[in-house]
């Protein structure tokens, strides 16, 4: 069972970029996905995360507005786009599989990527 | 806003116990089940607690979950080195703005 994402880089404010993140090892189109950030020294934030079939989306209050979830289930893949960045989008982005197929009260992580390094500056 | 709370750190000696607490303020929703990490350095964060009170196959038992009201709280017993990391606990909040939700993590110390 394996996520693996890409797409990190230095990136000047208010620019754009794109996050992607492949699965392995387990059956993709049954589960939820989510992005979480850490930033050091404030912790882990959830930015984003996106129900099995697509139907439901959710933002972080902080990204809501400017970044975009999507997956492809035949791909095995979920992008973030990330738009009009700031400072305050510097981190390390964490693709992350969820317990159950909904955004719900059962939403727990139990499978993380190593994460991607976004820099804004 | 609805927030999650956790002291910044703890501490203990090796081979006791140590609990982690994790207070929710202002949630309204009803149901809510609170799910535990940790983060050694270096490493990605991994689940230890999932439902309040499961653990993934892999989890020693020494790590086990509790939640009363809106309160929440992570054991850990047998304290080992390997053990120093930090814990976040965390809860999807159904209510306005939807979510998911992180404490801001408790780091534990084993002297």
């Amino acid at each position: 069972v394996k996520l693996v994402e890409s797409g990190g880089d230095l990136v000047q404010p208010g620019r754009s970029l794109r996050l992607s993140c492949v699965a392995s090892g387990f059956s993709f189109e049954d589960y939820a996905i989510h992005w979480v950030r850490e930033v050091p020294g404030k912790g882990l934030e959830w930015v984003s995360g996106i129900s099995w079939s697509s139907e439901k989306i959710g933002y972080g209050g902080s990204v809501k507005g400017r970044f975009i979830i999507s997956r492809d289930n035949a791909k095995k893949s979920v992008s973030l786009q990330l738009n009009s960045v700031t400072s305050e989008d510097t981190g390390l982005y964490f693709c992350i599989k969820d317990l159950a197929g909904e955004l719900s009260s059962l939403t727990g992580f139990d499978v993380w990527g190593q994460g991607t390094t976004v820099t804004v500056s | 806003q609805s927030v999650l709370t956790q002291p910044p750190s703890v501490s203990a000696a090796p081979g006791q116990k140590v609990a982690i607490s994790c207070s929710a303020i202002n949630f309204d929703n009803g149901n809510y089940y609170v799910s535990w990490y940790q983060e050694v350095p270096g490493s990605a964060p991994k689940l230890l607690i999932y439902e309040d009170n499961l653990r993934p196959s892999g989890i020693p038992d020494r790590f086990s979950g509790s939640k009363s009201g809106r309160s929440a709280t992570l054991d850990i017993t047998g304290l080992q080195t390997g053990d120093e990391a930090t814990y976040y606990c965390g809860t999807w909040y159904s209510g306005v703005n939807a979510g998911f939700r992180f404490g801001g993590g408790t780091k534990l110390t084993v002297l």
